[in-house]
């Protein structure tokens, strides 16, 4: 069955730091990955998504993932982060076949301290 | 283009009592999906259609929730009764057919059940 797992519940960084979200997922057929973004009292807001072709995905926002099929891993990134960047981040695969059904993480709540 | 709308924003019911919400996808988009997110977890799906079928309703609990999308446009997700582990945020999301395409999600409505 394919699943998600998100390290790290909660990741607290200081503004300007490196933002390293964790993402492993389970799939036994080449997956399409997602993350999203959920502000407080918000729906879930594309960030980024893998489906073929370049491993290196950037989103907005400044925001960029690497799809490693070795370490069935998917893990987002971003250089430099912002206060504003403080929210909930979900990574989504999609399931295969079916109807592009998504399974979601746990999330990964974000903070930003000045 | 419009988003995906959804309402109410917020409602608070008594338990076994009844509650329904509304969506209207993004324009031209032939599925809908409703997930259920319960506080610190990921969204779950709830039900999807493409167009006015039904092609995933595996964890509906048939008992008390409905939905249906009549003329494969708007949507409604009725909960009846409902029972005090029903509190959770609803969101709305809506793609367009074709693999990985991106689910786009409205604000949801969050529903408290006392």
């Amino acid at each position: 069955a394919q699943s998600v797992t998100q390290l790290g519940s909660h990741v607290s960084v200081s503004e300007g730091a490196l933002v390293l979200l964790r993402c492993n997922y389970s799939s036994s057929v080449p997956p399409y990955l997602f993350w999203y973004v959920q502000y407080p009292n918000q729906g879930l807001q594309l960030l980024l998504k893998y489906t073929t072709g370049a491993t290196l995905v950037k989103g907005i926002n400044g925001f960029e993932a690497e799809f490693k099929k070795s370490e069935t891993s998917f893990h987002l990134t971003k250089p430099s982060a912002h206060m504003s960047d403080a929210a909930e981040y979900f990574c989504a695969v999609r399931l295969s076949g079916g109807y592009n059904k998504l399974i979601f993480g746990a999330g990964t709540r974000l903070a930003v301290h000045p | 283009e419009a988003g995906v709308a959804q309402s109410p924003r917020y409602k608070i019911i008594e338990k076994r009592q009844s509650v329904a919400f509304w969506c209207n996808p993004i324009s031209g988009h032939a599925t809908l999906y409703w997930y259920q997110q319960i506080l610190g977890q990921g969204p779950k799906l709830l039900i999807q259609f493409q167009n006015n079928g039904v092609v995933d309703d595996s964890q509906l609990p048939k008992d008390r929730f409905s939905a249906e999308r009549l003329k494969g446009v708007d949507s409604t997700l009725k909960i009846q009764p409902a029972k005090l582990e029903d509190s959770a945020v609803y969101l709305c999301a809506s793609s367009s057919t074709g693999e990985g395409q991106p689910q786009h999600f409205g604000d949801g409505t969050r529903l408290s059940i006392l």
